[in-house]
Formats: C-alpha cells, structure tokens, sequence
C-alpha cells in the first residue's frame, strides 16, 4: 500500500522560504509515476503547486513558478518542496500525493496522498 | 488556466436521497476529469477519474458522467459517510485545477 507522509516546519516567518519534504512508503519513486504537491488555505479549496519525475523532470503552477522548487531523492525515497519570499497567503495545508497513470498515460489525477501538513506564516 | 465552477455550493440531503453535482469547465476538457471527496480534517480521496471511471474501492453508489465542459457526480443512495464536501479537478492541461467545491451536509 503507497503511504504519504509531509514532514517540515509548522510556521515560517514572513520572506522566508518554506521547506517541505514528503516520505514515500510501500513503491520506490525510482519505479515511475510523478509525484505532486497542493496546497489548501484554510477553509479553502485546493491549488496545485507542482509535480516532479524520478529523473527530475518538474512542471509547476505558473502562478508559484517564480517562487516554488520541488526535487527528488531517489536514496531516501523523498520529494521535497520549496516556496521563497513566503506571505501569509501561503498559509495552508500542504498535501504531497502520486500522480496517476491511466493506462500507462500520465494523468493529473492524484490517488494517494498524505495527511497533510499546516504551514503557517507569521512573524 | 481552465476554470472549474460547481454547482450547488452546497446542498442538504437525507440518507438514502440521490445526490446531484455539477460541474463545468471553462474550455473542453474531453474526459479529463476527476471527482474527490474530503471530509473535514482529512486529505482529499479519488473517487471518479475519467469522468466516468471508478477509482479502486469506491462503492458503486457513485458515478460520474459528462464530456466536454459539463460533468456530474452522482451518489445514488446517499449513506452517512458520504457527508463531506466533493470537489472536481481538469487534467486537461497544466495547471491541474480544481472546482471550489461542493458541501453535502445532513438535512
């Protein structure tokens, strides 16, 4: 069974750059398939941030393109996810999940994901 | 980036009612479509991808329908666990976007 898990800091101050990471279990990330983060501001709805291969291919939300930094570690079985110049608009819940294939055809659909973590930025 | 709008924002319904939810994309999608559902506290859950498609271990109660820019999820016999709010998602092209979602709450 895929598991999901985020871990990193609960709160980033204002300018600062927000680092998350997200542990896989059950499938190796070497194996295939694209791996993503969203986000959700509280009481919101959902926004996805970006996606990223096990060869470090990426395609990001151009609205955070600027901004966002997302890697592989294929030893520890990680993806990670970085935001610069944060606000308190990026205040939100940040969920890692697996993109889905659909017959063997890459297909943004997330089917697996992780609890989630809350970021909050203040000062 | 494609729009996603739903409708009804939400909606109030009895166990064992049929539920209704609509969704429209901004330009055609094809069948590039999902439907989740998410309860309070909780990360989203896949239901529908396809449009039509029932993810693995979803009950039969719901299903999904349309092409093109409009699409529904139905519950056909809506059970206490179903309460939570359902969104839809395009995966027609990047950005993925999400609809604002749909609230399904006990009458």
């Amino acid at each position: 069974q895929v598991q999901l898990q985020e871990s990193g800091p609960g709160l980033v101050k204002p300018s600062e750059t927000l680092s998350l990471t997200c542990t896989v279990s059950g499938y190796s990330i070497s194996s295939g398939y694209y791996w993503g983060w969203i986000r959700q501001p509280p009481g919101k709805g959902l926004e996805w941030i970006g996606s990223i291969y096990h060869s470090g291919s990426t395609y990001y939300n151009p609205s955070l393109k600027s901004r966002v930094t997302i890697s592989v570690d294929t030893s520890k079985n990680q993806f990670s996810l970085k935001l610069s110049s944060v606000t308190a608009a990026d205040t939100a819940v940040y969920y890692c999940a697996r993109v889905s294939e659909v017959r063997g055809v890459i297909a943004h659909y997330f089917d697996y994901w992780g609890q989630g973590t809350l970021v909050t930025v203040s000062s | 980036d494609i729009q996603m709008t739903q409708s009804p924002s939400s909606v109030s319904a009895s166990v064992g009612d049929r539920v209704t939810i609509t969704c429209r994309a901004s330009q055609g999608i094809s069948s590039w479509l999902a439907w989740y559902q998410q309860k309070p506290g909780k990360a989203p859950k896949l239901l529908i991808y396809a449009a039509s498609s029932l993810q693995s271990g979803v009950p039969s109660r719901f299903s999904g329908s349309g092409s093109g820019t409009d699409f529904t999820l139905t519950i056909s016999s809506l059970q206490p666990e179903d309460f939570a709010t359902y969104y839809c998602q395009q995966a027609n092209s990047f950005p993925p976007t999400f609809g604002p979602g749909t609230k399904v709450d006990i009458k």
